[in-house]
């Protein structure tokens, strides 16, 4: 089946500095990734569409300047979260689909805790 | 609008016996439907969905859902349920109106109790 690697999983780091999460679709290419933010016992927050080889579409309310997506190649999304700060601490989940299978369901990465001290 | 709602926050179950997880929807057009999986600290995992067909769809680890267009609901079911199946569910449908996006019921905690 087609799956997603995000790395890392976990992450600590100090305020101020930035952080990057990486999504790769191990088996399959995807044109679109979608990054997730997801607070405890609470559902998942779509924060941006990550486009191959375009600008990410952010969803209202999210800082593109905080958060910036590269979405390089077919196989690989990144986002980094720039001067971080304790409230940034979260859980952060990629997505992708099979832009070569109709209707695809998403395929989750693992997601990355990220403690900001 | 488009909307999914999971109206349970939490599911209980005792192991062995059958288990509901509900969703209702409300969409323009025919909807694409779907149930994920969440683990503790991991993403999600694709469970089945619901495009078009046979109203009961089956999916991975024995869970079947029925898509009853008149009732606009998705409920997710599964004969007899197993401890290891405690987890977070949530049920999704697809955005006719934004290509590909999902969106999300709030999610339903299942716990299945020995």
């Amino acid at each position: 089946g087609a799956v997603v690697s995000q790395h890392p999983s976990r992450v600590i780091c100090k305020s101020g500095t930035s952080v990057k999460i990486e999504c790769r679709s191990l088996d399959f290419q995807a044109t679109t990734m979608f990054w997730y933010r997801q607070f405890p016992k609470q559902s998942l927050m779509l924060m941006a569409t990550s486009n191959e080889g375009s600008k990410a579409t952010y969803e209202q309310g999210v800082e593109k300047d905080k958060f910036l997506i590269n979405h390089a190649s077919l196989t690989l999304s990144t986002l980094t979260v720039t001067s971080a700060h304790p409230e940034d601490s979260s859980f952060y989940i990629c997505s992708a689909r099979d832009h070569e299978v109709s209707v695809s369901p998403l395929h989750f990465g693992n997601g990355t805790r990220l403690t900001v001290t | 609008a488009q909307s999914v709602a999971q109206p349970e926050d939490q599911v209980n179950v005792a192991e062995g016996n059958p288990l509901t997880v509900k969703c209702t929807y409300s969409v323009s057009g025919n909807p694409y439907l779907f149930w994920y999986v969440q683990y503790p600290n991991r993403g999600l995992q694709f469970l089945l969905k619901y495009i078009t067909g046979d109203n009961l769809v089956k999916g991975s680890y024995g869970f079947e859902a029925e898509f009853n267009k008149s009732q606009t609901s998705f409920h997710l079911k599964k004969p007899s349920a197993l401890v290891s199946d405690s987890a977070l569910y949530f049920c999704a449908v697809r955005d006719p109106d934004s290509n590909y996006q999902l969106i999300w019921g709030a999610g339903t905690k299942l716990i299945i109790k020995p």
